[in-house]
């Protein structure tokens, strides 16, 4: 199988907090994972590329200081949301690509809503 | 970023109808992938298309990889309710750095 984990689920947080995501692949090995926003009825915006042992690639307008990206193993990156705001309150996903692959497979979401 | 043309937007069928979904680009793709989304939960991979031509099916899914590597089409024969949510189609531009490029989705809902 291919599975990836996220953790949390929900997340309720106030302003000026910070919130850390975390996101594993259970039973393959991930030197890449993707993280991604979601607006309600629209398409996965992918904001930065996550590669184990180095910085994350973002993406055009994603803050890399607001959005802190660790992918410390070959099984789990973090992305951390620091100083949150209402205006981040969103459905964010990973994704973790298979090595030698170009399949992605998805975690399971996480919402966050910034109070 | 780029985002692929897929058609159509939303669809409303009846259970026991076939089902038909297409992605289009202007470049050229390597990879094509198809996910389904349920509402609150992450995409799931349905099926990946790797060659030019090629034709690969999942039980009642079938999808293709357009021969002029622009384009895919995604099949869902006999519709059943269970079938209901957002399917995105996804490629891997040539030249691009394995990162994929996702379609605005189709919202298929199937009436009892």
């Amino acid at each position: 199988g291919a599975v990836v984990s996220q953790h949390p689920s929900r997340v309720i947080c106030k302003s000026g907090t910070s919130v850390k995501i975390e996101c594993r692949s259970l039973d393959f090995q991930a030197t890449t994972m993707f993280w991604y926003r979601q607006f309600p009825k629209q398409s996965l915006m992918l904001m930065a590329t996550s590669n184990e042992g180095s910085k994350a690639t973002y993406e055009q307008g994603v803050e890399k200081d607001k959005f802190l990206i660790n992918h410390a193993s070959l099984t789990l990156s973090t992305l951390t949301v620091t100083s949150a705001h209402p205006e981040d309150s969103s459905f964010y996903i990973c994704s973790a690509r298979r090595d030698m692959s170009y399949e992605q497979y998805f975690g399971p979401g996480t919402r966050l809503t910034v109070t | 970023g780029q985002q692929l043309n897929q058609s159509p937007q939303s669809m409303f069928i009846q259970e026991g109808e076939d089902v038909s979904m297409n992605c289009t680009s202007s470049s050229i793709f390597n990879t094509w992938l198809w996910y389904k989304q349920d509402p609150g939960e992450g995409p799931v991979l349905l099926i990946a298309l790797y060659k030019a031509g090629e034709l690969t099916s999942n039980g009642r899914l079938t999808a293709q990889f357009g021969i002029t590597r622009k384009d895919s089409f995604l099949n869902i024969s006999a519709s059943i309710p269970s079938d209901v949510g957002i399917y995105f189609c996804a490629g891997q531009p040539s030249g691009s750095a394995r990162q994929l490029t996702f379609g605005s989705g189709t919202q298929l809902t199937v009436l009892p």
